[in-house]
Order: structure tokens, then sequence, then C-alpha cells
């Protein structure tokens, strides 16, 4: 079946751009993680979306970043004002209502110049 | 301390071999426990899953956990040049949804 796909893959932008990143989880899940992995900082989390729930943005490190889920599938990660410190790749995970397994989509590499 | 360690490597290990990966955690009240393996420039892709203390079986590997100590390990018997990866262990916090990752030890199978 399906897995998470990411849109993107790549994505290279100016210094001061918005940009937004397209997330489309595993069909029926209803768990929607984004998270970002920078070269020698490991794997951190930004924002995570359960159903109708209000989404634990606790992670985004910024006012710039913000996320939406529409109609409880696709979200898209928006970061305003690139800055060049934002250069990583942006991985975004799903899951489903049964378990914690979270199952990663394969990524967008932003580059910010 | 950080929530999740792990020794960052490289671990080398002969081929057929084997491997040892380690894990220890600072939130005593975390109950799931997720080894990922990631190849260069891939996305994290699922190995094991454990929740209880003891052993858990999947073909070549094994993932042990306990609790007490507060540690969670993966071995993976009969090593292959193909299991040459980034292993991330990945603990998810008591009361917030979200895994924490350990940074990831890199290992080396030598054929």
């Amino acid at each position: 079946g399906a897995g998470v796909s990411q849109s993107p893959s790549n994505k290279v932008t100016e210094k001061g751009k918005d940009v937004e990143l397209r997330c489309d989880p595993i069909s029926g899940h209803t768990a929607l993680y984004w998270y970002r992995q920078s070269l020698g900082q490991g794997l951190e989390f930004l924002i995570y979306f359960q159903g109708n729930s209000a989404p634990d943005k606790s992670g985004l490190p910024s006012d710039r970043f913000s996320a939406e889920r529409t109609g409880g599938s696709v979200s898209t990660l928006t970061i305003q004002r690139t800055q060049q410190e934002d250069s990583a790749v942006y991985l975004c995970a799903s899951s489903s209502s049964y378990t914690d397994t979270q199952y990663f989509g394969p990524g967008t590499r932003l580059t910010v110049l | 301390q950080k929530e999740v360690e792990q020794n960052s490597g490289p671990l080398s290990v002969p081929e057929g071999a084997i491997a040892s990966l380690n894990c220890t955690y600072s939130d005593r009240g975390s109950q799931s426990f997720f080894w990922y393996r990631q190849y260069s420039g891939k996305s994290p892709e699922l190995i094991m899953f454990i929740y209880s203390n003891g052993d858990k079986e999947d073909g070549r590997f094994t993932a042990q956990l306990n609790k007490a100590s507060q540690y969670v390990s993966l071995l993976i018997r009969d090593s292959q040049p193909s299991d040459s990866a980034t292993y991330l262990c990945a603990v998810m916090i008591q009361g917030a949804q979200k895994l924490v990752f350990g940074q990831g030890t890199r290992l080396t199978i030598n054929p």
C-alpha cells in the first residue's frame, strides 16, 4: 500500500522567502507529525496533529513556522521569511489511532541560500 | 542529561558477527521504544518496537528493554553489509505523543 508521501523532495530558496512543504499521510492514519533533521542535530519534533484535536505545537522553533492539516488528511508546513539555519530535511510521519508506531515519509530537503 | 542517549560510533563489526546497539533514556515513565534504521540520504525506516521488559525477536533483530535500568538495546545477528546504516533509538515520552530521538549510532559491517 502507499506510504507517507511528501513534496517537494527538494526545495532551494533564497533567504527571506516563504516556503510550503506538503505531507500526505498513510490512508486512514489519524495522527500526523512533522520532524526536522539538521546536520549534526539529530531528529527534532516540530508539531503533532491528532484527528480534530488542537495540534501540539510545542516543537515549533519560532513563530515563522506554522502548520495546518485540512480535512484530517494532508498537512502543509509553512516557513515564513526563511533563514539559513532553517536548512534541513523536514520529515513527516503518520500513525494510526491504535498504535504509537510512526512511519516516515521520504522527507523534503530544504536549502536556504 | 539528554533525554535519549546513544553512542554515536562509528561501530564497526565483521560480517556474520553480532552487532549490539545501546540506548539509555531519562524519562522513567516512558512506555514505547523504537529502533529505526536510516541509510545515508534516506528517511528513517522502522525496524523494531518494544513496550514490555525483556526481549522481542524479529528475524535477525532482537530488541531488549530494561525499564528499571532505563536501557534499550538492539542486537543484529549474522550482520550483513546491507545492515550498514545509522540506527536511531526513539522513545515516546510519557504524556506526549511525540518521539524523542537519540543522535544515532553509525554501524559499519565489514565484509
